[in-house]
Parts: C-alpha cells; structure tokens; sequence
C-alpha cells in the first residue's frame, strides 16, 4: 500500500551545522511533496514543498530535493539555530486519490 | 490563521459517549481532511472528502464518522465504538488555484477520555 519512510527519527545538531532529513515513497502516482513543521501542541506548518516536475527548491536556508527515479526526497536545513528544534514531517500526495500520505517525523535539536 | 477554524480547543469524553468535533474553513476550498495525532506519532488519516455530499474512509476510520453537506464545514462525530479516542485531531482544507495542493491546518482539538 501507500507509505512514506521518513529517517531519522531524532536528530540532534550543533548551532550553525545543517541538518538532513530523508523521506522515501512508495506510490508511483505522487506528484507534490510538501515539508511540515510542529512546534509542540501546534497544527504543522508548511516550510516548504516540491512538485514532482521539479528536481529542487531552495527557500533562503531550506531546501528539499526530489529523486522521482529512487523515490526519495530530502530536507536540507542550513546554519541551523535553535528556533529551527520542532519536529519535522515529509508527506507526498497521491494524484489519483489525493490522499496525502505523512512520514513518522524526525525530531530535530538544535543545540546552542 | 489561515481561515480554518476548530472547536472546542479541548474537549473532555466519558466513556460510551459519542463527541463531535467542528471544522470550518473560509477558504472556499473543496476538499477537507481529518487526522489524528497520538503523542510522538505522525499523522493518520480518519476521513477525507473531495466535494459536497461526498467523502472516503482514510486508513483509521472505525469509531469515526463525518457529514459534508456544506462546503464550509466537515464535522467529525467520535463514536463509543473508537475504543481509544485520546488524541490529537487535525481538521485541514486543500487550495485551490495557485496553491491547489497545498493542505492548511486548523489549530487542533485535543480529545481526553475520562
């Protein structure tokens, strides 16, 4: 069935370092790949998304990457601080069903 | 923010009841989704509904059910038979136009069974 893996899980970084999440989905028909982040008791908020027609997109320090070959796509935060510590989510929407299917997250860290 | 609107904010169940929890959106927007969060977890999808008077079950939906008679609102009713209810639901709304395949969030109802 439809399913997004989404590594790692938790992700601790040193101020300033980058981070790199990764998501790999499994249903042929995505097409849009949006980023989220939750800030605790939140609702998720967008940060960033990528259309299946688009290798990559950068947003000032955010970027994400699109593999449609592998299935893969990446979440690249750079000079991270420490308001960036939330936890991430990838999901990718089907265009038959328009379901969107979400990773698990990654709780990221951000140390001062 | 974002004109999607949940309520209550929190809400507390007893046991054998049923519950429902409100979505509206001023979007104008077509289609509206239901998920719920445990803690730690990511989102599941309970129902979906793509248009008026039409909607699907998503992965999780024994002990829940929906109506979608405006374009406005899309109420979900927690029934007795959802044997573990505490969680985290998220009300959310696809654009149209430019952002057709972007999702906005509501703010959340946090559900406690008593």
């Amino acid at each position: 069935g439809e399913n997004v893996e989404q590594h790692p899980s938790t992700l601790s970084v040193q101020e300033g370092d980058s981070a790199v999440i990764k998501c790999t989905y499994s249903d042929s028909a995505s097409n849009y790949f949006p980023w989220y982040k939750q800030e605790l008791g939140k609702r998720p908020q967008l940060i960033i998304d990528i259309r299946s027609n688009v290798g990559e997109k950068k947003d000032q320090r955010i970027a994400v990457t699109l593999n449609k070959t592998a299935k893969h796509f990446s979440l690249h935060i750079t000079e991270t601080q420490p308001e960036d510590s939330a936890v991430y989510f990838c999901a990718a929407l089907s265009s038959g069903t328009y379901k969107y299917i979400f990773g698990t997250g990654t709780r990221l860290k951000v140390l001062a | 923010d974002g004109g999607i609107t949940q309520s209550p904010k929190y809400l507390f169940r007893k046991e054998g009841q049923n519950v429902t929890l409100s979505c509206e959106q001023n979007l104008n927007h077509d289609a509206m989704y239901w998920y719920r969060q445990d803690p730690g977890q990511g989102l599941r999808l309970i129902y979906y509904s793509q248009i008026v008077n039409d909607f699907q079950k998503g992965d999780i939906a024994e002990g829940y059910s929906v109506s979608r008679e405006k374009k406005e609102s899309f109420p979900l009713t927690v029934t007795s038979a959802q044997k573990n209810p505490t969680a985290f639901y998220l009300c959310a709304s696809r654009g149209g136009g430019g952002t057709y395949n972007e999702q906005f969030f509501g703010p959340g109802t946090r559900l406690t069974v008593l």
